[in-house]
């Protein structure tokens, strides 16, 4: 079964500075797709980037990008030059490709509070 | 820009109460769901669907009814609401022949007294 596991609940950094978010996750599919996505104070959530499971590139994105360690399952989100509106909730998700089913998992979320 | 509706915005109803979520997209997706959030347990998947008639299940679909009417409608049933039903409830739509990425609703907060 799918799992998707974020282990810090909450993170503070200081304005400007590199932030990294950790994600693991569980599967038996060989194929999978690994998502970040945003959820501002105003509850909107909005897709972030995403890294294909048989891409060997750290998928990037302006000033996020992913630290993708496949045999750790392991995807990690930098985000680099921190600013004070990157503060929100960020959550991974998964989606396996081979299977019958054609859902998103989520992890509970990593709040990010960003001081200046 | 990819567009997902949700009505209403905030609702208030009694137990035993009767609730409809709608939900509109016009991304020409396939795929719609529905999740719910609570602190907590993040975002849980109730129901979903890949089309017009279609409907499948989710992690938490108990009390939840569903009913996929088009392509663009979406639409979530609570017809004996309970307290333990008080989420703030997303609608998302996805084109998984893309990039498998969900497009987001704005949510809809229920409270159920």
């Amino acid at each position: 079964a799918q799992k998707v596991t974020q282990t810090q609940t909450s993170i503070s950094v200081m304005e400007k500075t590199t932030v990294t978010m950790d994600c693991v996750y569980e599967t038996q599919d060989s194929s999978y797709f690994l998502f970040w996505y945003k959820q501002t104070a105003s509850g909107e959530i909005v897709f972030l980037i995403r890294q294909d499971s048989y891409k060997k590139e750290n998928a990037t994105v302006g000033h996020y990008s992913l630290n993708f360690q496949k045999p750790k399952s392991s995807i990690g989100l930098i985000i680099t030059a921190t600013q004070i509106e990157d503060s929100a909730v960020y959550f991974c998700a998964m989606r396996e490709v081979a299977g019958n089913t054609r859902k998103l998992i989520f992890g509970l979320g990593t709040t990010l509070q960003v001081q200046p | 820009e990819a567009a997902v509706t949700q009505s209403p915005r905030n609702k208030v109803t009694v137990t035993g109460g009767n609730v409809t979520l709608s939900c509109r997209q016009t991304n020409s997706h396939n795929y719609m769901y529905w999740y719910r959030q609570d602190t907590g347990h993040g975002l849980r998947l109730i129901h979903y669907s890949y089309g017009a008639g279609n409907l499948q299940i989710g992690d938490v679909p108990d009390g939840y009814k569903a009913t996929r009417t088009t392509q663009e409608d979406f639409f979530l049933l609570l017809e004996l609401a309970s307290p333990s039903q008080t989420s703030l409830y997303f609608c998302a739509s996805s084109d998984l022949a893309n990039t498998g990425q969900l497009y987001f609703g704005e949510g809809s907060k229920l409270t159920v007294l």
